[in-house]
């Protein structure tokens, strides 16, 4: 089955700089690749996605990578905030023929120190 | 967020007691799924449904069953709960998007049931 390896574990930066996680996947028919943020507490918030036809995607201060060849995908986050702390989850998944299951990476605590 | 509830939120047994969690959408989407997640361990996959009564098996599904009689209700049983399966317990639901081997599915994740097995 499909197995996601995600670095580094933690993070950890200044307020302003960027942070960048990275995710490894196994599977080359692999589709789409969601990345969710955790704050403590709180249930896994889908952020942001990237479907296999494409190799970037951005949404204000984050963007998401594909490398399809190399198998792995990244989160970029600029300009951190406070609030950004939490905790980073990418997943793969087969999309439509595997019912939209998901396979998850072992998560990135990000902390953002003010 | 999506409306996704879980109940109960918390809840804390006794070894060798039965519990159900109860996962409830009002979204009518098709697909749901059961997580459980521990430190070091991110999210797995313990079943999932792909419509009424069609349910199968996830990454870590012994000691855990599943039902879901109708669209709405994706309900989890731990039949004889052990302390390994102390845990916080999410579930998910998604539709289908696109079509064919581009189809992809967003999950979005309810609130989460604290369960602690003493």
């Amino acid at each position: 089955g499909e197995n996601v390896e995600q670095h580094p574990s933690t993070l950890s930066v200044q307020e302003g700089d960027s942070a960048v996680i990275k995710c490894t996947y196994s599977d080359s028919a692999s589709n789409y690749f969601p990345w969710y943020k955790q704050e403590l507490g709180k249930r896994p918030q889908l952020i942001i996605d990237i479907r296999s036809n494409v190799g970037e995607k951005k949404d204000q201060r984050i963007a998401v990578t594909l490398n399809k060849t190399a198998k792995h995908f990244s989160l970029h986050i600029t300009e951190t905030q406070p609030e950004d702390s939490a905790v980073y989850f990418c997943a793969a998944s087969l999309g439509g023929t595997s019912y939209g299951k998901l396979t998850f990476g072992q998560g990135t605590i990000l902390t953002v120190h003010p | 967020d999506a409306g996704i509830t879980q109940s109960p939120r918390h809840k804390v047994t006794e070894t060798g007691t039965p519990v159900t969690l109860r996962c409830h959408q009002t979204e009518n989407h098709r697909y749901m799924y059961w997580y459980r997640q521990d430190p070091g361990h991110g999210l797995r996959l313990i079943h999932y449904s792909y419509g009424v009564k069609d349910t199968d098996k996830g990454e870590v599904s012994d000691g855990y069953s599943v039902s879901r009689s109708k669209t709405e209700d994706f309900l989890l049983t731990l039949e004889s709960a052990t302390s390994s399966q102390t845990s916080v317990y999410f579930c998910a639901i998604s539709d289908s998007r696109g079509l064919g081997s581009r189809s992809y599915n967003e999950q979005f994740f309810g609130p989460g049931t604290r369960l602690t097995v003493l």
